[in-house]
């Protein structure tokens, strides 16, 4: 069954930490996503990556960033953590083309302190 | 702007009702369209989509789709809903010229025996 693995469902983080939220897929796909979810705004993109070690913006990139060393690892970190990015995160793949849509992780749900 | 609109935010059934959750998008351009579905405590799953052809689509678990391009809409239907139906749908849609899908902020079903 393929899959995209977040490394963590559960993490509570002190105000100003360096966090890292890891993605993990094994579908070979080229493109990787990370999105937040939060109540009555839906997912919203935070930022892509269409290989490795390519990024792009998504539509709420302030205050985070990502890394994207090997193809089936994508990594967003936030630089010092705030009360407003408490969240639930999703990671998405995608073959490039995006015809077979995303596959979702179960996301990461983020407390921030 | 590109947008997704989901106007029922919150829709309560018995089951065995009949089921039509609306999707309208802003978009330029030609467009791929998704829907999918998050149910309790679970991962986002893809439940159909549309890239070209008939406007009529087919999903799993007896949900469908019709395109209406005239009316930038894709609305999600299903002649009779069960409890286990109960989950957030979300609309979304890319371009053609870009993998990036934008979501919508969802519609929370719940279904009562």
């Amino acid at each position: 069954d393929v899959k995209v693995t977040q490394s963590s469902r559960y993490l509570v983080k002190r105000t100003g930490e360096k966090v890292f939220l890891e993605c993990v897929q094994d579908m070979d796909h080229e493109n990787m996503f990370w999105y937040r979810q939060d109540p009555g705004l839906g997912l919203r993109l935070i930022y892509f990556s269409y290989d490795v070690k390519m990024k792009e913006k998504g539509d709420i990139p302030e205050g985070y960033s990502v890394s994207r060393e090997k193809k089936e690892r994508f990594s967003l970190i936030l630089e010092s953590a705030s009360t407003n990015q408490t969240s639930m995160y999703l990671c998405a793949s995608s073959l490039r083309g995006a015809l077979g849509g995303y596959t979702f992780g179960s996301g990461t749900r983020l407390t921030v302190v | 702007a590109q947008s997704v609109s989901q106007h029922n935010h919150h829709v309560i059934l018995s089951e065995a009702a009949s089921l039509e959750l609306g999707c309208n998008y802003s978009y330029g351009g030609t467009v791929n369209l998704f829907w999918y579905v998050q149910y309790p405590g679970q991962h986002l799953q893809l439940l159909l989509k549309y890239f070209s052809g008939d406007p009529l689509v087919k999903g799993i678990k007896g949900f469908e789709a019709e395109f209406i391009k005239s009316k930038f809409s894709f609305n999600l239907r299903k002649p009779s809903v069960q409890w286990s139906d109960t989950a957030e749908y979300f609309c979304a849609v890319n371009g053609k010229d870009t993998d990036k899908l934008i979501f919508g902020t969802g519609t929370r079903l719940q279904v009562f025996p």
